[in-house]
């Protein structure tokens, strides 16, 4: 029983296209992520969701659009996509607070591929 | 503006002797540090983590040392399997807990050689 799961985990599509990437936990976690892995193989986050609220939204493009229907899913949106967004997109949760050991719950990837 | 620094991108080490992945930070608000394991094609998966207010922690074969002074952090195996052969990532976090999720470096490749 996965318990954050991305979909889907390869993704090939043209420039230009919109996609989207999906997240689910099944954790109970009151905050989700959004993170990605370039080819310089760095993880870097992208958003942070508390609660469906964005908390965290880095210096990402307004091409990428993350959307919590609720808090236990966290969905990528990205428009007009360019060569440079091929990376591995990975989702994670962790419950928020400070009993909590801090870490976080990492799905599988997608990996991202324009051509 | 790497704030966590790995600065070896692969180390080999021989089956049962010791691996030891180093890690650097630079922020000192960072308060809790973390190693993930990551095998190709997985998410990073947790393996052992440190608070600020200890300078060691141990789990089975693996131990964290934590130089604070030094901004300086260590991961340690022993001995080394190999199954451990993967991509070792050291993260750090300003508040443990926090919703401002974790700062990583770039991992180090650790092959275990038989």
């Amino acid at each position: 029983d996965t318990a954050v799961s991305q979909t889907p985990k390869y993704l090939v599509t043209q420039m230009g296209n919109d996609k989207s990437i999906k997240c689910e936990q099944n954790l109970g976690h009151d905050t989700m992520y959004w993170y990605k892995q370039d080819s310089k193989k760095f993880l870097k986050i992208m958003f942070s969701y508390n609660n469906k609220e964005l908390i965290i939204n880095e210096t990402v493009p307004n091409r990428f659009s993350p959307k919590s229907p609720d808090k236990a899913h966290l969905n990528l949106h990205i428009n007009s996509l360019e060569l440079g967004d091929s990376a591995v997109y990975f989702c994670a949760s962790r419950q928020h607070g400070s009993s909590n050991t801090g870490e976080l719950f990492f799905g599988e990837g997608s990996r991202l591929t324009v051509l | 503006d790497q704030q966590v620094k790995q600065n070896s991108p692969s180390l080999s080490v021989q089956e049962g002797r010791i691996s030891i992945l180093n890690c650097d930070y630079t922020n000192s608000m960072f308060d809790y540090f973390l190693w993930y394991k990551k095998y190709p094609a997985e998410g990073p998966t947790f393996l052992i983590s440190i608070s600020s207010i200890k300078d060691k922690n141990e789990d089975g074969r693996f131990t964290v040392f934590l130089n604070k002074s030094a901004k300086h952090l260590s991961l340690h195996i022993v001995p080394s399997q190999p199954g451990d052969s993967a991509v070792y990532f050291c993260a750090a976090s300003a508040i443990r807990g926090g919703a401002d999720g974790l700062t990583f470096g770039k991992g180090t490749h650790l092959i275990i050689q038989p």
